[in-house]
């Protein structure tokens, strides 16, 4: 039962244009969303994140959008940089609980120069 | 050091022994994540706990996998009598007590058992 969806396993995108990865969940009880970026043979590292209360979360040129009731959000990346290119992971938990975090599967992102 | 460390980085075990990973929270974390990622998936959560407590393992197979966290010393994820399916990256993430649903993560531990 997958939770979190990234539909899409890859996106190719050309330098200094606007990347933008989605990612769907299913569970309600979900409350704060997260985004983390993976380099092969390296662990995630946290790029941002939201809270349920709001919809939009920005951080340079990194911005998370939160659709509650269609349960989708979005990372977009602009202008996209070739240092950019690596796997992007959604997260969803649930605050208050065991907060383990529920991942995609993952979106591959190729920034072309 | 302030990030969270891993070792070892790669663990390469037969069928039937043991696999011990090794995890230090970054420093003023108290709080320790077990997640494992196989090939093409995303990453799977497996046990969460605080220092000598157990808060929820319920990723955990039944059996042949523990954890720990004892008040000194890193958190050990222990594989014992590993097959092959065992193959996968593990991976730590820490957090503080106030917003554990902010997790860092490690490096990882990439087990191959042949």
């Amino acid at each position: 039962d997958q939770q979190v969806k990234q539909n899409s396993p890859s996106l190719s995108v050309q330098e200094g244009r606007i990347s933008i990865l989605n990612c769907d969940y299913t569970n309600s009880m979900f409350d704060y969303f997260l985004w983390y970026k993976k380099y092969p043979a390296e662990g995630p590292t946290f790029l941002i994140s939201i809270s349920s209360i709001k919809d939009k979360n920005e951080d340079g040129r990194f911005t998370v959008f939160l659709n509650k009731s269609a349960k989708h959000l979005s990372l977009h990346i602009v202008p996209s940089q070739p240092g950019d290119s690596a796997v992007y992971f959604c997260a969803a938990t649930s605050q208050g609980g065991s907060e383990k975090l529920v991942f995609g599967k993952g979106t591959k992102l190729t920034v072309n120069p | 050091n302030a990030d969270v460390m891993q070792n070892p980085r790669h663990l390469v075990r037969r069928r039937g022994q043991e696999a011990r990973l090794r995890c230090s929270p970054m420093k003023g974390h108290s709080h320790v994540y077990w997640y494992r990622q196989l090939p093409e998936e995303g990453l799977k959560f497996m046990v969460y706990l605080q220092k000598e407590n157990i808060i929820d393992e319920s990723g955990m197979p039944k059996e042949r996998f523990s954890a720990e966290f004892p008040k000194e010393g890193p958190s050990i994820l222990r594989i014992q009598q590993v097959v092959r399916g065992d193959s996968a990256a593990y991976f730590c993430a820490s957090s503080t007590n106030d917003r554990g649903y902010e997790q860092y993560f490690g490096p990882g531990t990439r087990l191959t058992v042949t």
